[in-house]
């Protein structure tokens, strides 16, 4: 399967602040990809899917101006949490769709603290 | 009503014993089904996939009932190793490409 990883592992920063997160597929070249939250006990909640070369597409709910995602290349999407509040913090994970675009591999996700 | 829905547990279960989880989904149109373990606070990754014939995998059984909108995961032998939590999904084809994770049901084998 992909070998995706994301950067950083984990953030801590202030209310206000914006966050670059980094997901990279390091041996799969991905026209999409998906950007999770996770929240504590709770499942993983699809944020938006990012498209290399597009606009990505969000889900109900996510607000595509607070939660900005850009897919630079085949191998890297980023998304920048804007302005972060402390209901933000949560567990960040991207995953790059298999062959079949059934199954998923997942980064090592990003712990966002906002304080 | 959820996508897709698990019993949270936790399964406290001693070694050795077998276990098995249950799950179901409501979207009657969703294509496949698969089983990914979650590790704490680590990314999940895909176990198995699940097919109404059934797929066995060592000590994983995964079995799919699509009338009864159903799927189930069954491991034997529990290993201290399997402490885990299990998600189910369900993948919805046809175009929308979009995949439903379940909250997924947490088992601690227990010495």
């Amino acid at each position: 399967g992909a070998v995706v990883s994301q950067h950083p592992s984990r953030v801590i920063c202030k209310s206000g602040t914006s966050v670059k997160i980094e997901c990279r597929s390091l041996d799969f070249q991905a026209t999409t990809m998906f950007w999770y939250r996770q929240f504590p006990k709770k499942s993983l909640m699809l944020m938006a899917t990012s498209n290399e070369g597009s606009k990505a597409t969000y889900e109900q709910g996510v607000e595509k101006d607070k939660f900005l995602i850009n897919h630079a290349s085949l191998t890297l999407s980023t998304l920048t949490v804007t302005s972060a509040h402390p209901e933000d913090s949560s567990f960040y994970i991207c995953s790059v769709p298999g062959s079949g675009q059934e199954t998923q591999y997942f980064g090592p996700g990003t712990r966002l603290l906002v304080l | 009503r959820k996508e897709v829905e698990q019993d949270p547990g936790p399964f406290n279960v001693p070694e050795g014993a077998t276990v098995a989880f249950n799950c179901t989904y409501s979207n009657s149109a969703s294509q496949s089904f698969f089983w990914y373990r979650q590790d704490c606070r680590k990314e999940p990754k895909l176990l198995m996939s699940v097919y109404s014939s059934g797929n066995e995998d060592g000590r994983f059984t995964a079995q799919l009932n699509r009338a009864s909108q159903y799927i189930s995961l069954l491991i034997r032998d529990s290993k201290l190793s399997d402490s885990a939590t299990y998600l189910c999904v369900a993948f919805l084809g046809g175009g929308y490409q979009k995949v439903t994770f379940g909250t997924g049901t947490k088992l601690q084998v227990i010495p």
